[in-house]
This record gives structure tokens, sequence and C-alpha cells, in this order.
């Protein structure tokens, strides 16, 4: 009930192109859904977040979708870039924040 | 303004030792978080402290331990360790800490290696 099922484990994606990832979640009572996208060497850093009334968040390039009857969101980056090649990792939080395994892209230039 | 700091950066160790890692917050932030980052794994969370309190703890044998000073700094503690606990170490701070649906600022982590 506390976890948070994260899909692809990896991801190749043409420069240009859009960069798909899902998640998944069971426990109802999670309201608010971060993404977080590290680089080798750093620590995860925030990119965009929702919470559950809304169906969809967009910040320049990075647009979440949120279907709360599936309960399901997903991270799309459009027009991907070299740059974005990284491990991105959904998360869902109540009082605590918990952490899917993580996707590793790459984005071949 | 100063970001997260963790350290050591790296450690290694042997089995059944003990190893104490370090985190420093973000000024003015009380709230600091501890998550073991492993491959297959991703990021697990260990506990939380908030004003030199445990506010909430992961599911994590009694082995990792942690505490948080006056300042905020914070401390977590594995004791005999295992070979299995090789990871990446992470702590992440925050102003009103997990639950207020905050953003967390993580730190460059500890690198662990169990010999």
């Amino acid at each position: 009930q506390q976890q948070v099922k994260q899909s692809p484990q990896s991801l190749i994606v043409q420069k240009g192109g859009i960069s798909i990832i899902n998640c998944a979640y069971e426990n109802t009572a999670f309201d608010y859904f971060p993404w977080y996208q590290q680089f080798p060497g750093k620590g995860p850093a925030l990119l965009i977040a929702i919470r559950p009334d809304v169906s969809e968040k967009k910040e320049g390039r990075f647009t979440i979708s949120f279907n709360k009857s599936a309960k399901q969101f997903s991270l799309h980056i459009m027009d991907s870039q070299p740059g974005d090649s990284a491990t991105y990792f959904c998360a869902a939080s109540m009082d605590k924040i918990i952490f899917g395994k993580g996707t590793r892209l790459h984005i071949l230039p | 303004k100063a970001g997260v700091t963790q350290t050591p950066r790296y450690l290694i160790k042997t089995r059944g030792q003990q190893v104490t890692l370090s985190c420093s917050p973000i000024s003015g932030h009380r709230s600091v978080s501890w998550y073991q980052q492993t491959p297959g794994q991703g990021l697990q969370f260990l506990f939380e402290y908030f004003s030199e309190t445990q506010r909430n703890k992961g599911n994590f044998p009694g082995r990792f331990s942690g505490r948080q000073f006056s300042n905020s700094r914070s401390e977590m503690n594995v004791s005999t360790l295992e070979l299995g606990d090789s990871a990446l170490y992470l702590c992440a701070s925050s102003r009103s800490g997990q639950g207020q649906n905050e953003k967390l600022f993580f730190g460059s982590g500890t690198q662990l290696s169990v010999l």
C-alpha cells in the first residue's frame, strides 16, 4: 500500500523525441506527487510536482499527467535533449515521501 | 545560500564495524530526512528528524539510528555493518518537514562501501 511502482527501469530516446515514464500507486491517501531528477554524483532535485485535484501540470518541456481513478501518473519530456539524460524518480507523499525505484533515461544525440 | 552538506563523501568499512554519517541542512530548515539509495531498490526512506525529534521511521533494522542536534545538523549511525549496507546514503532537508508537501533539498550523499 505504501509502494510506488515505476516503469520502465531504463529508457533510450532519440534527441527531439518524447520520453514517457509511468508510475502507479495504491494508497489513495497520498496527496502530493513530485518528480525528482538525479544526475550522476549528485543528489536528486525536484523537477515538477502535482496534487491529485489537478489532471495535468506543465513546466516548460516537462508535463505530469495524473489519472486519479486509475491511480497512475506519468512524466512526459517533450523535445528530449542529451542534457535530460539522468535518473528520474516519481514519488508520492502522505506523512512521508515514498519514491519509485527510478528510471535511467538516456537521450541519444 | 549554502546547500545541504554531507560528510564524508566516501567511506570504506569492513563488516562488523560501525559508521557515522553527517548532514548539515540548509540554514533555516528544521527537518532532515535520510534515504538509502541502491541500484536495485531506488530511494528507501530511513527516518526523518524535526526539531531534534524523530518524526517518522522507515522499515530498517534497529542497527540504523540517527539523531538531530539543536542546530538542525543530523547524524546517522549504522552499527554492526553488513555487506548489504553498501549504498549511497542521502540526506534531505526542508523547512517544515515531510507531509507538508514541500520540496526536499538533497545533499550529494555519502557513498558507503562495506568490505
